[in-house]
Parts: C-alpha cells; structure tokens; sequence
C-alpha cells in the first residue's frame, strides 16, 4: 500500500495477471476518491473514481473497492498489459473544508512480459 | 478533449533568477492548482486559486507565488530561484471534484 516516505512501493506482475494497488487513506471525512496513472514524464491520468456511498465501480478493465471501515481503497487491474506499467497514485477529498485533494505517495507497477 | 497545458516541458535556470511557469486550461475550469512532485514525496500543494484574483497557499508556498488574472490561466512564479526547488511542476485544473492535470514542467534550478 502507499506510504509516506523516501521509498516508492512497488509492484511487479506477469503481463496477464491481474494486479491489486492498494491504498490507505487518512481522513475518515473523505467522501470522493479517484485514482490517477502516471507514467514516466508525464502528468497523471485519471483512470476511474468512486464516492463514498458506494463500495465498488467497475470501468474497463479495472475495479475500485472502497472499505470505509478500514479506510482502505484498491485499484485492480485486470489482464495487466506492458503499457499498464506506470506510478498509480490515490486521492481523497474531504466532504467538509477546502475543494481539494490530498494525494497518496504512489505505487509503482512494473509490468512483466 | 479537456486539456490543461503547460508552457515547457523542461526548464533550467539559475540560481537567483526569476522564474514563470505559466498554465492554461480551456474547460472553464474555476479552480486551479500548482504542485510540485518530487521523489518519495509524492504531489505537494503549492498555491491554488478558485477564482480569478483569488490565491490561497496551499502546503509549501515559501519561495513562491502566483498570479490569475484571467480565468483560464494561473501562473507559478519562482521570486528567486534557489537548487531546492528543482522539481517537477505539475498544474491541475478543476470544477468540482477531480482534478485534470498538466503534462508537467521539470525544472532545474544549477
């Protein structure tokens, strides 16, 4: 999962397997989560976002899970391809306060072929 | 396709110099932000502005302010340009939830 601190977690999969980034986030306030692909030298992407009154939202081939319980959000990759290998990162938005959002540190997934 | 753009990919300056890193995005987007994104540190808030004229400071603004004049554009700018803040610059506009971001601007202050 992701963390604060000098070292970037990793992930490394099989092209084909299916992948699981998890995140742990802070504020127990958060009510809108999304989670952003960047890939070397660029900006991030948004891949796929979740509200708080749901626990699960499927796009193309990924899922996201929300666990309000534990504050815990997950990205899973399904049939991880080459082009998949990039830094993922999660966010919160608090629903009280400012309109931001707080970052995770990243994962970094490294694709096998 | 919403788009947020950056002016440079890559910049590198001196020590002491003034420094514009300027964003444009064309959805009409009220909210803008700066960060700065570095190794094992992950996306940290610098300025942000929700409104023309408007700026608030966000996590690390020390060494750094901004200007929004219009709408559609929010720039950085580095007052004296010191090797602690070589970075990368990402710029990200908004309307009310999620954020779209800029390709992102790698400076290197020697």
């Amino acid at each position: 999962g992701e963390s604060v601190g000098l070292h970037l977690p990793t992930l490394s999969v099989q092209e084909g397997d299916n992948s699981i980034i998890n995140c742990a986030y802070s504020n127990s306030a958060s009510d809108y989560f999304i989670w952003y692909k960047q890939e070397s030298g660029k900006g991030p992407q948004f891949i796929i976002d979740i509200r708080s009154n749901m626990d699960k939202r499927q796009g193309q081939r990924v899922t996201v899970l929300l666990n309000k319980t534990v504050k815990h959000l997950s990205l899973q990759i399904a049939a991880t391809q080459p082009g998949d290998s990039a830094v993922y990162f999660c966010a919160e938005k608090p629903s009280t306060g400012a309109n931001n959002l707080f970052f995770g540190t990243g994962t970094r997934l490294t694709v096998i072929p | 396709d919403v788009k947020v753009t950056q002016s440079s990919r890559y910049l590198v300056k001196r020590t002491g110099e003034k420094v514009f890193l300027e964003c444009v995005q064309d959805m009409d987007h009220e909210n803008m932000f700066w960060y700065r994104q570095d190794p094992g540190l992950g996306l940290r808030l610098i300025y942000f502005s929700y409104d023309v004229k408007m700026k608030e400071k966000g996590d690390i603004p020390e060494g750094y302010s901004v200007s929004r004049e219009k709408k559609e554009r929010f720039s950085l700018i580095l007052e004296s340009a010191s090797t602690n803040q070589t970075s990368m610059y990402l710029c990200a506009s908004s309307l009310n939830r999620g954020y779209t971001f800029g390709s992102g601007t790698r400076l290197t202050v020697v």
